[in-house]
């Protein structure tokens, strides 16, 4: 069973603007990991940002954020002053578990000119 | 330099051409894992190691085989590789710690069976 849903399969962005990426997941566990991985034309699988669900404070790393609901579990992504080489797939992914990554399916980000 | 290196990095083979995927990673890391990655199905996992000579079954170990002989290496073993296994591999290491579990991921291996 899916886990980890991203509702949005693709989406766009004008290059300085603001843009959100949806997620949501299914768990049970209390303590638990989230995290988002940037997968650029290269194929690399890049770590964006990590969130431990312990901590209340939303994680931030320059122009990445996100905000994590955790009643909802919910973990958004917001990405600020978009730039050309923010165009990539997006995943979301946690860990609740062991040591697994439970990936969604991805979220296509074109940043256009 | 920190890193997960996989070789090769593409590669097209016929069924039944018994293939390996090596995997080696230089930060000392306990728990490895192999995912592969599918269109509209994002990435799922294969099998995952968390220490030498202990490995496990993943979401679809299905005609895959591994190995953790030593720490650093974990190669993907396909004995009889079938068309439904072209996809992207990828290999991934972290810390067996739970504050710690950051995984690092390989440039990936695009393997083809025909």
């Amino acid at each position: 069973a899916q886990t980890v849903t991203q509702s949005q399969p693709e989406m766009s962005v004008q290059e300085a603007e603001t843009v959100t990426l949806s997620c949501t997941y299914d768990t049970s566990e209390n303590n638990y990991y989230l995290f988002w991985y940037k997968q650029p034309p290269s194929r690399q699988m890049i770590l964006v940002i990590r969130q431990e669900a312990y901590k209340q404070q939303n994680a931030t790393e320059n122009r990445f954020s996100v905000n994590f609901q955790k009643a909802a579990k919910s973990f958004s992504l917001k990405i600020s002053d978009s730039q050309l080489g923010d165009t990539a797939m997006y995943f979301c992914a946690f860990i609740e578990n062991g040591y697994a990554l439970n990936f969604g399916k991805g979220t296509s980000l074109l940043v256009t000119p | 330099e920190a890193q997960v290196t996989q070789n090769p990095r593409y590669l097209i083979t016929v069924t039944g051409k018994k293939l390996t995927v090596t995997c080696s990673q230089n930060m000392n890391h306990e728990y490895m894992s192999w995912y592969r990655q599918d269109p509209g199905l994002g990435l799922r996992q294969i099998y995952y190691s968390m220490n030498v000579e202990v490995t496990d079954k993943g979401d679809v170990p299905e005609g895959y085989k591994v190995s953790r002989k030593e720490k650093r290496n974990f190669p993907l073993i396909l004995e009889s590789p079938s068309p439904n296994q072209t996809s992207l591999y990828f290999c991934a290491s972290s810390f067996y710690q739970r504050g710690r579990n950051i995984q690092y991921f390989g440039a990936g291996t695009r393997l083809s069976v025909l």
